[in-house]
């Protein structure tokens, strides 16, 4: 099967200014992730759909991150504005189901490296 | 909250059997333990999933004991295309998400 795709592979802006990100998950998979991957750390949850809505967005800064997932399939997580901390590897994985308990493991594309100068 | 806990780092050579142990209070009756493997420059990628006993798969084996208080991840003679890090995940909803700082493991020659 076709593994989750994300694009771009990499991204420079300088501070300030808008980026956005695509993803496109394994056909069939409900359940999408946004992870940011700071250099040297775990991936951070940042937002979590099923199907075209929104599970838990607990962790998206909200004044500059934004993500939607129209008609439950790709999904764009957006900057804007961008700073000098949003440096990190952005990435997308998604799964078969949600659930509290469930066993659905992660598929995770390569992410978009991102650098904010 | 749940949390799981792993050494920061390990060091092998080829041909060797790598073990990591991660350990995780509060996890739930019901909750599986999930490990991930992460290369450089590449998102993680799933290498098995247990819920107790011992689960094996043509890449590892995971063991859990009884109390799952803890699991171990039994790596057969490692090669140097081994070395990455390693993320023990578990715990209820969301927390299954999260991930720590992993292990980083260092096959050498």
């Amino acid at each position: 099967e076709a593994g989750v795709a994300q694009s771009p592979r990499y991204k420079i802006i300088e501070k300030r200014q808008s980026v956005a990100f695509w993803c496109n998950p394994i056909s069939g998979h409900a359940t999408l992730y946004w992870y940011q991957q700071i250099l040297g750390q775990g991936p951070k949850l940042l937002i979590q759909f099923q199907n075209n809505g929104v599970v838990d967005d607990s962790q998206l800064p909200k004044d500059r991150f934004s993500a939607e997932r129209l008609k439950g399939v790709d999904s764009t997580l957006k900057i804007q504005p961008a700073k000098l901390e949003d440096s990190a590897v952005y990435l997308c994985a998604s799964s078969y189901t949600y659930e509290d308990r469930g066993n659905s493991p992660l598929h995770f594309g390569n992410g978009t490296r991102l650098t904010v100068t | 909250l749940a949390k799981t806990t792993q050494p920061i780092s390990m060091d092998s050579y080829e041909g060797q059997e790598v073990n990591i142990t991660c350990s995780h209070n509060n996890i739930a009756t019901n909750d599986y333990i999930t490990w991930y493997q992460q290369f450089p420059s590449q998102g993680p990628r799933f290498i098995i999933q247990g819920y107790k006993t011992k689960v094996t798969n043509e890449v590892a084996s995971l063991f859990i004991p009884a109390d799952r208080k803890s699991s171990t991840l039994s790596l057969p003679r490692v090669s140097l295309s081994d070395t990455a890090v390693y993320y023990c995940l578990g715990g209820t909803g969301f927390q299954k998400l999260v991930f720590g700082t992993g292990t980083r493991l260092l096959v050498s020659p």
